[in-house]
């Protein structure tokens, strides 16, 4: 069935450093990678996207890159900022509005 | 943030008993979800609809189940609740039947003891 595997699980970093997260998925139908990111008790809200005619989208410090023959995707965060400690997800999606999630990576920035 | 409201936010319920959980929406998108949330899995989709009296099972969908009777409202039912239902549960909507953005409710978070 559909999958995706997220990487790190957990991944601390100093403040104004880079950091990467991976998702490898499965479903080669997928056209549809969004990322979100959830603080603590609340739902989870998009930061970036990406289709599968695109191979790269930046939004300020945020960019996520999509290598649709190997299937895996990417964010990265760059001048990380102790906001910017939370949960974030992975997720891919096709036709229908479905959505399938990695399993979270806990991001923790140190000042 | 979108209008999604879920209620309650919190629960606790003993096994065997019946639960309903509400998500109601005020920006008339077509599509609503429930998702379950547990630490190492993700959020994995129980049940979705793609409009009124529409609606179909998702990835973990055994011991739940879901009605919609208006757009606004998605309820999601625990029959016979479980220890093993224990979690957060979020509500999504989103506007296409393409892969698009979905709006995330505020979750609830039941306990089933």
């Amino acid at each position: 069935g559909e999958n995706v595997e997220q990487h790190p699980s957990t991944l601390s970093v100093q403040e104004g450093d880079s950091a990467v997260i991976k998702c490898t998925y499965s479903d080669s139908a997928s056209n549809y990678f969004p990322w979100y990111k959830q603080e603590l008790g609340k739902g989870p809200q998009l930061i970036i996207d990406i289709r599968s005619n695109v191979g790269e989208k930046k939004d300020q410090r945020i960019a996520v890159t999509l290598n649709k023959t190997a299937k895996h995707f990417s964010l990265h965060i760059t001048e990380t900022q102790p906001e910017d400690s939370a949960v974030y997800f992975c997720a891919e999606g096709n036709q229908g509005g479905k959505l399938i999630f990695g399993q979270g990576t806990e991001l923790s920035v140190k000042p | 943030d979108a209008g999604i409201t879920q209620s309650p936010r919190h629960k606790v319920t003993e096994t065997g008993t019946p639960v309903t959980l509400r998500c109601h929406q005020t920006e008339n998108h077509r599509y609503m979800y429930w998702y379950r949330q547990d630490p190492g899995h993700g959020l994995r989709l129980i049940h979705y609809s793609y409009g009124v009296k529409d609606t179909d099972k998702g990835e973990v969908s055994d011991g739940y189940s879901v009605s919609r009777s208006k757009t606004e409202d998605f309820l999601l039912t625990l029959e016979s609740a479980t220890s093993s239902q224990t979690s957060v549960y979020f509500c999504a909507i989103s506007e296409l039947d393409r892969a698009t953005e979905a709006f995330f409710g505020q979750g609830t978070r039941l306990t089933v003891v």
